[in-house]
């Protein structure tokens, strides 16, 4: 089973600064993770798909990198609007496995 | 425009059994792979189960797995989730989701006595 290990729990940033979450896993998922923002009372909503792919309508703040065992995901320029939770999870081999999640608040 | 509607949750006391199901529109549900996830009351993400398109593979994690069944019936666009031997770790929305672009709102399971 590939564990996905999500930093940090949290973060508290001011509107306009970059947010960056890391997410790394035990076993090589060569580009297979996605992304997901989830806000308070909603389903989580996918941002980036495998192969670090924007998913339609969500906006370029939003972007991610990584290969292998090593992901980030980035918001530049965060909005209030941007207030949530982030989730990572691999779906290269089952069980597919979430990371943790990122609760993030803006100041 | 893509909809998925969770229905059947409740009440439930363990050991007892629950049946999901999940009503899909706005796309063609036979040519799409179908998913369960579920979320613990303030807890993260985790998967259920994941379906074919035909339903001839179903993948499952150890914690359902033998417990958990995920079927669809493509002529009525809809998937389901049989839930037996319930148990109070079992507490959760469950969410029916096409791995993974589109999720439902959700249906809320909770086993207690």
């Amino acid at each position: 089973e590939t564990t996905v290990t999500q930093s940090p729990a949290s973060l508290s940033m001011a509107v306009g600064e970059k947010v960056s979450i890391s997410c790394k896993t035990s076993t090589d998922i060569d580009d297979d993770m996605n992304w997901y923002q989830q806000k308070s009372g909603e389903a989580p909503k996918l941002l980036i798909s495998e192969g670090n792919t924007l998913r339609p309508g969500v906006p370029s703040r939003f972007s991610s990198s990584g290969y292998g065992t090593d992901f980030v995901f980035t918001i530049n320029n965060v909005l209030l609007g941007d207030e949530g939770i982030y989730y990572c999870q691999q779906s290269d081999n089952v069980p597919y496995t979430f990371g943790a999640g990122t609760k993030l608040e803006l100041k | 425009e893509v909809q998925l509607v969770e229905s059947g949750g409740g009440l439930v006391q363990p050991g007892r059994s629950l049946k999901l199901s999940c009503a899909a529109s706005g796309f063609t549900f036979s040519n799409y792979y179908m998913a369960w996830v579920r979320q613990a009351p303030k807890k993260g993400l985790e998967w259920v189960a994941t379906i074919s398109t035909s339903g001839s593979r179903t993948y499952y994690p150890d914690s359902v797995k033998g417990r958990f069944t995920i079927s669809r019936d493509n002529a009525k666009s809809s998937l389901y989730l049989q839930m037996n031997s319930l148990k109070s770790e079992d507490t959760a929305t469950y969410y029916c989701a096409t791995p993974f672009a589109y999720w439902g709102q959700g249906t809320l399971v909770t086993v207690s006595s």
